[in-house]
């Protein structure tokens, strides 16, 4: 149980363009998906927190017309990064907390298996 | 502020060899405390996680206990198996701001035969 998928795996394409990331869960819905981004041999670096039918919360840091989320349903949050240039090369990697759980610290995130970007 | 500090990597050893990660913690109030693990190419899997102090979480082997004296968690395996090889991550959440996961550098490890 817990499932989270993640669209597409892998995606290659040239600069100037848009591309978007589905995090889906597959087996339970969730209230709060989260975002990351991860490069070469170092740690997750949280982007943003997104609600189901709320702004997401952006971290200091992370530019919002750049990296937009659209968390529209309990079971898909969309990242796109907009205007996609070489220095957006990176894993991105979703992340959801189930419904129902609340907000007790010991509930778990469920990840996806992350999506590597490549601007050409 | 609240962090995590792992020991730096690459960890090398042979098969059936013992593990331990270490893990510290500085947090304001009472942290969960998880271990994840990230195969190559992969995301992250939730491999064991403890709430409260002395509370010790287990799972394929893998054992950590949360010791708030010496704000720790270590990561121990009494034998590992090439299959293991791959970063593991310690982590914590806090109550409140949607319970964010706040992520250690991660650790490395390689297991040979």
């Amino acid at each position: 149980g817990a499932v989270v998928s993640q669209h597409p795996s892998w995606v290659i394409c040239k600069s100037g363009t848009s591309v978007k990331i589905e995090c889906r869960s597959l087996d339970f819905q969730a209230t709060t998906m989260f975002w990351y981004r991860q490069f070469p041999k170092q740690s997750l670096m949280l982007m943003a927190t997104s609600n189901e039918g709320s702004k997401a919360t952006y971290e200091q840091g992370v530019e919002k017309d750049k990296f937009l989320i659209n968390h529209a349903s309990l079971t898909l949050s969309t990242l796109t990064v907009t205007s996609a240039h070489p220095e957006d090369s990176s894993f991105y990697i979703c992340s959801a907390r189930q419904r129902g759980t609340g907000y007790g610290i010991g509930q778990p995130q469920h990840f996806g298996d992350g999506t590597r970007l490549s601007i050409l | 502020g609240n962090s995590v500090t792992q020991m730096e990597g690459p960890v090398t050893l042979s098969e059936e060899a013992f593990l331990t990660i270490n893990c510290t913690y500085t947090a304001t109030g009472y942290p969960s405390l998880f271990w994840y693990v990230q195969y190559p190419g992969e995301g992250l899997q939730l491999l064991l996680k403890a709430t409260k102090a002395d509370d010790k979480g287990s799972n394929k082997g893998f054992e950590a206990t949360y010791r708030k004296e010496t704000t720790s968690f270590h990561l121990e395996k009494g034998s590992v198996q090439v299959s293991d090889s791959a970063v593991y991550f310690c982590a914590l959440t806090l109550s409140g701001g949607y319970n964010k996961l706040i992520f250690g550098a991660g650790t490395r490890l390689a297991v040979h035969p």
